[in-house]
């Protein structure tokens, strides 16, 4: 049974901080993978996706990386800002017709 | 841009009652998926359907039954609300190996 990770479940950091936030899966067969920002009482939004062919990919001050064989992905956000404050969620796709496995989400504060 | 909508984005409803939440979708997705939301226990999958007409149970259906007559609409129906039904609930689509896109939640209570 597939497990996604994500540790630590809360981080605070200074603004204008690169950071990295990791997303760790126990079962390398998949399709792709998604990572999601959630703001308080909102729904998710689909920050970037990766397909399984795929090492990375970029969208502004956002870069997600994607290493299969190890289990891993990493979120890199450049430049950090109080703005970025949410809950950010990864989730991988095992396969057609199938539902997503999410992990926990790790809560990012930034401060001014 | 993919565009998922929800009926409500609050909803205060009676024990006992029956309650339904609307989902739709205009990018013609063929799956479409029922989470709930809870504090400290996640996202959990209630039902989930690939095709119309087709549904799936997910790690939580009891409680739940669903409806997709249309493509575009997935329907979650809670039969007899009860007070642990109480949770935000988030409906989703996609196309196969796209992207997932949801909606803005549904913020259910039951009193």
């Amino acid at each position: 049974k597939q497990e996604v990770t994500q540790i630590p479940a809360a981080l605070s950091v200074p603004e204008g901080e690169n950071l990295v936030l990791n997303c760790s899966f126990t079962d390398s067969a998949i399709y792709n993978l998604q990572w999601f920002r959630q703001d308080p009482g909102k729904g998710l939004t689909s920050l970037l996706l990766i397909q399984s062919s795929q090492r990375e990919q970029t969208s502004g001050r956002l870069n997600a990386s994607l290493d299969k064989s190890s289990g891993r992905s990493t979120l890199y956000i450049a430049a950090s800002q109080p703005g970025d404050s949410a809950t950010y969620l990864c989730a991988v796709n095992p396969g057609a017709n199938s539902k997503l496995t999410f992990g926990k989400g790790i809560t990012l504060s930034v401060r001014p | 841009d993919v565009k998922v909508t929800q009926s409500s984005r609050y909803l205060v409803k009676r024990t006992g009652e029956k309650v339904f939440l609307e989902c739709v979708q205009d990018m013609d997705h063929e799956n479409m998926f029922w989470y709930r939301q809870d504090p400290g226990l996640g996202l959990r999958l209630i039902y989930f359907s690939y095709d119309v007409k087709m549904k799936e149970k997910g790690d939580i259906p009891e409680g739940y039954s669903v409806s997709r007559e249309k493509k575009e609409r997935f329907s979650l129906i809670l039969e007899s609300a009860s007070t642990n039904q109480t949770s935000m609930y988030l409906c989703a689509s996609r196309r196969d190996k796209s992207a997932q896109f949801f909606g803005p939640g549904t913020r259910l209570t039951v009193l």
